[in-house]
């Protein structure tokens, strides 16, 4: 079946660094991925969508790239922020649905 | 600011009860969608739709029904709440495949 994987469920850096999340899909090809902040309690926010003839996107300090050979996709957030504190999920189009990864849990420490 | 509104946020009940869980959204999306989510655990799809009358199970088996009457409006009923119910419900709508999904803020809900 088509598989999301966040392989690091938790990822701590410093303010101001850069932070680095990795998401993998297999046994399917989608056509976009998506990410999405989650803030615990709440619904999923829609961040950046990239498709498959794209490499690379950029949103503010948003960076995020599909590489097609890879079957991967990073999600990259310069100059962090204790704010940016949040799981970051990421999802790619199957046939009829958003399959979830299961989000990474980023902690920026002031 | 997403227009899908999900109610109750939070609802406690006893075992056996029948529950609706409520979706609505006012930006006229065609495909709505819910998922289920346990603390630290991926979304699973439980259900979806793609217009008025049409629903579909997705990957995560669930005893809950849904239904689909107007284009705005996609509740959840479980028709005997069960201990193994307990979790956070998620509703979310897209205006189509390859566009953003916007979800709503989720009901978590507590069966005893």
């Amino acid at each position: 079946s088509q598989k999301i994987e966040q392989n690091s469920e938790a990822l701590n850096i410093q303010e101001g660094k850069t932070a680095t999340l990795t998401c993998n899909y297999t046994n399917y090809s989608p056509a976009y991925l998506q990410w999405y902040r989650q803030d615990p309690g709440r619904g999923p926010v829609f961040l950046l969508l990239i498709r498959e003839n794209e490499k690379e996107k950029r949103k503010e300090r948003l960076k995020v790239t599909f590489d097609t050979t890879l079957k991967q996709s990073l999600f990259h957030i310069t100059a962090s922020q204790p704010a940016d504190s949040a799981t970051y999920l990421c999802s790619g189009a199957g046939s009829y649905q958003l399959t979830f990864g299961k989000g990474t849990k980023l902690s920026v420490i002031p | 600011e997403a227009d899908i509104y999900q109610t109750p946020r939070y609802l406690v009940i006893g075992t056996g009860k029948k529950i609706t869980l409520e979706c609505s959204q006012t930006m006229g999306h065609d495909k709505m969608y819910w998922y289920q989510q346990d603390p630290g655990m991926e979304l699973h799809l439980i259900h979806y739709s793609y217009g008025v009358n049409s629903t579909e199970k997705g990957d995560l088996s669930s005893e809950s029904t849904v239904s689909r009457i107007r284009t705005e409006h996609f509740p959840l009923t479980l028709e005997s709440a069960r201990p193994s119910h307990t979790s956070q419900y998620l509703c979310a709508s897209t205006e189509r495949m390859g566009t953003e999904a916007f979800f709503g803020q989720g009901t978590r809900l507590t069966v005893v």
